[in-house]
């Protein structure tokens, strides 16, 4: 069964520090991978998404890496700010299916 | 995304009631989907639509049915409401294939 694991849970960090969220899956075969951000009370959206060619890819003040030799992806939030307290969400898709995986996510919370 | 909107956006139902949930996009997208949310768990697909005379079932489709009426709209129904069915629902949309799939604001439903 394809899953995806994420870590930490939670996190709580301190407004303009920076903090790395870390995803693995088992997802296969593979075909891409996204990061999504759900604010409280709202639906997902969508980050950053990468391919298996691809190692990373920036956002703003976020990026996402990607190994998947070793099927892990992790998420680098550079300078964080208020607005950043969210869940974000690791998504895999494998190449067969059309069919989402989705992490449980973790929950960030940033204080001033 | 106010492209997709859901109604109610959240709803008090006693077990045994028939509930329904309606989703609406402008997006123009043919392919359309339904998903619970529960706390530490991730997003879990109920029914997809790829078009208007196309219906499957996810993984949890077990107490759900659904309705496409039309491209823009795709209703979720809950046949005879039970508190394990207490939980957060999200309508997404995708363009041609499930590159990325666009959330809206979701329906918080509590059955007593």
């Amino acid at each position: 069964k394809n899953q995806v694991e994420q870590s930490p849970q939670s996190l709580i960090i301190l407004e303009g520090k920076n903090c790395t969220l870390q995803c693995n899956y088992t997802v296969s075969p593979f075909s891409n991978l996204r990061w999504y951000k759900q604010d409280t009370g709202r639906g997902p959206v969508s980050l950053t998404i990468m391919t298996f060619s691809e190692n990373t890819k920036s956002n703003g003040r976020y990026t996402a890496t990607l190994d998947a030799d070793t099927k892990q992806s992790s998420l680098h939030i550079t300078a964080s700010q208020l607005s950043d307290s969210a869940s974000y969400i690791c998504v895999v898709s494998a190449d067969n299916d059309y069919k989402l995986s989705f992490g449980a996510g973790t929950t960030v919370t940033v204080r001033a | 995304d106010a492209d997709v909107t859901q109604t109610p956006r959240n709803r008090i139902t006693k077990t045994g009631k028939r509930i329904m949930l309606e989703c609406s996009q402008t997006k123009g997208h043919d392919r359309m989907y339904w998903y619970r949310q529960d706390p530490g768990l991730g997003l879990r697909l109920i029914y997809y639509s790829f078009d208007v005379k196309d219906i499957n079932k996810g993984e949890i489709s077990d107490g759900y049915s659904v309705s496409r009426q039309a491209q823009a709209k795709f209703s979720l129904s809950l046949e005879s409401a039970i508190p394990n069915q207490t939980a957060l629902y999200f309508c997404a949309t995708s363009d041609w294939g499930v590159e990325t799939q666009y959330f809206g604001p979701g329906t918080r439903l509590l059955v007593l």
